[in-house]
């Protein structure tokens, strides 16, 4: 079954500091990639997409990732995070089979320290 | 211009009440979805209406309904809550399966 990998549980950078929260996805054909931000309480906003083409994307918030094929990552990066950025991300992938359905990691709680 | 409601927002129920949770989207959207959300595991496809008039299983159907009424609304019913169902609760809907989903604020339900 197709699946989504994000094995940082949880992360804590400085803010100010670089961030960048990794996402693996299993073997398929080009996948629809998606990173969703969830604030404590909140619902998920999305921060990014990629479906082909250039293989870096910019999002919301200052946000980029990049999809790189041969590593079958698509990993979040933020030069300098703020204390906002404090949240749960997910790495989600669209299964464009029969069942067509979204595929959520597990999640990344990022913890920012004053 | 609400984006995707879901009522109510916070639930208890005892084992084996039922009840009926209640999204709609202003949109126009074509699909919409419901997840349960649990400590460590993402967000779970519950069922999901890739149109009006059609509802498919996701990951997690067992114990759970849904109606889609009409295209803005798309309700999730549990007949015989369990403790096992204690969950948050996500409504989202897409213009197509496949592109972008925007997501409701939540639903919390403790059964007990």
């Amino acid at each position: 079954a197709q699946s989504v990998t994000q094995p940082d549980i949880h992360i804590t950078v400085s803010e100010g500091a670089s961030l960048e929260l990794r996402c693996n996805y299993s073997y398929g054909a080009t996948p629809y990639l998606f990173w969703y931000v969830q604030s404590p309480g909140q619902g998920l906003q999305l921060l990014l997409k990629y479906f082909s083409g250039d293989t870096l994307v910019q999002g919301i918030k200052g946000f980029e990732a990049e999809f790189k094929r041969s590593q079958s990552s698509f990993n979040l990066r933020k030069p300098s995070v703020h204390w906002s950025d404090a949240a749960e991300y997910f790495c989600v992938r669209f299964s464009s089979g029969s069942a067509r359905q979204l595929t959520f990691g597990s999640g990344t709680q990022l913890t920012v320290l004053p | 211009n609400a984006g995707v409601t879901q009522t109510p927002k916070f639930q208890v129920l005892k084992t084996g009440q039922s009840m009926t949770l209640q999204c709609a989207q202003d949109m126009n959207h074509n699909s919409m979805y419901w997840y349960r959300q649990d400590p460590g595991m993402g967000l779970r496809l519950i069922y999901y209406s890739a149109s009006e008039g059609t509802t498919d299983k996701g990951e997690v159907p067992n114990g759970y309904n849904v109606s889609r009424l009409n295209k803005r609304e798309f309700s999730l019913r549990l007949e015989s809550a369990a403790p096992s169902q204690t969950s948050v609760y996500f409504c989202a809907s897409s213009e197509l399966a496949g592109s972008e989903q925007y997501f409701g604020p939540g639903t919390r339900l403790t059964v007990t």
